[in-house]
């Protein structure tokens, strides 16, 4: 079958790095995406790695080892507005349609 | 104006009654899809549509229908609401290449007393 796994909370401060670490189980793996949902709003794509490496975008960069099954989202100088649920989704089977995992809750505290 | 739209935006019912929740996109995709998110459960998809013709029923599909009426609408109804339908539903729209990389509605809030 295909499973995710990510942390449902973590906690920093302002101008901390944060690390959010995804695991997963799948057949016919494409890529690894990260969206942000901040409260009450819709999710928005972060990034997306097909191959092994560090992407960066700004503040945020996203990794992938295929070979691990592991991925991670890297922030970088937390800002307050960074708080939001970070998803991790798995590209994946022959229609290479998203798999889902439950979400990590990010709180950037003062 | 918004690529992917939803409407309405919050909705009170009662038990039993039928309710049909509606999407509309102007991206051009040609993928669509009906979510439900629930505290601590993540998404969940209902339903999800490759094109026009092609119609998939999701993970948690039961209690709920869709009708994909053109390339850039597709409705979600829920044919007699019970209260743990009670939840936020997102739709989303994708593109096939490569990455299905979705984008979403703001989500409809939905209350089933």
């Amino acid at each position: 079958g295909q499973s995710l796994e990510q942390p449902s909370e973590v906690t920093a401060v302002e101008g901390a790095i944060v690390q959010i670490n995804c695991t997963y189980q799948t057949s016919g793996f494409y890529g690894l995406s990260w969206y942000q949902q901040h409260d009450g709003g819709a999710p928005t794509f972060l990034s997306y790695n097909a191959l092994d490496g560090l992407e960066e975008t700004g503040r945020f960069s996203s990794f992938l080892s295929r070979s691990d099954s592991y991925g991670y989202l890297l922030l970088q100088e937390l800002q307050m507005k960074d708080s939001a649920s970070y998803f991790c989704a798995i590209n994946a089977g022959n229609n290479r349609k998203l798999i889902w995992g439950l979400g990590t809750s990010l709180a950037v505290n003062p | 104006d918004a690529d992917v739209t939803q409407t309405p935006r919050n909705r009170i019912t009662k038990t039993g009654k039928r309710i049909m929740l509606e999407c509309s996109q102007t991206k051009g995709h040609d993928r669509m899809y009906w979510y439900r998110q629930d505290p601590g459960l993540g998404l969940r998809l209902i339903y999800y549509s490759f094109d026009v013709k092609d119609i998939n029923k999701g993970e948690i599909s039961d209690g709920y229908s869709v009708s994909r009426q053109a390339q850039a609408k597709f409705s979600l109804s829920l044919e007699s609401a019970i209260p743990n339908q009670t939840a936020l539903y997102f739709c989303a729209t994708s593109e096939f290449r490569g990455t299905d990389t979705q984008y979403f509605g703001p989500g409809t809030r939905l209350t089933v007393l």
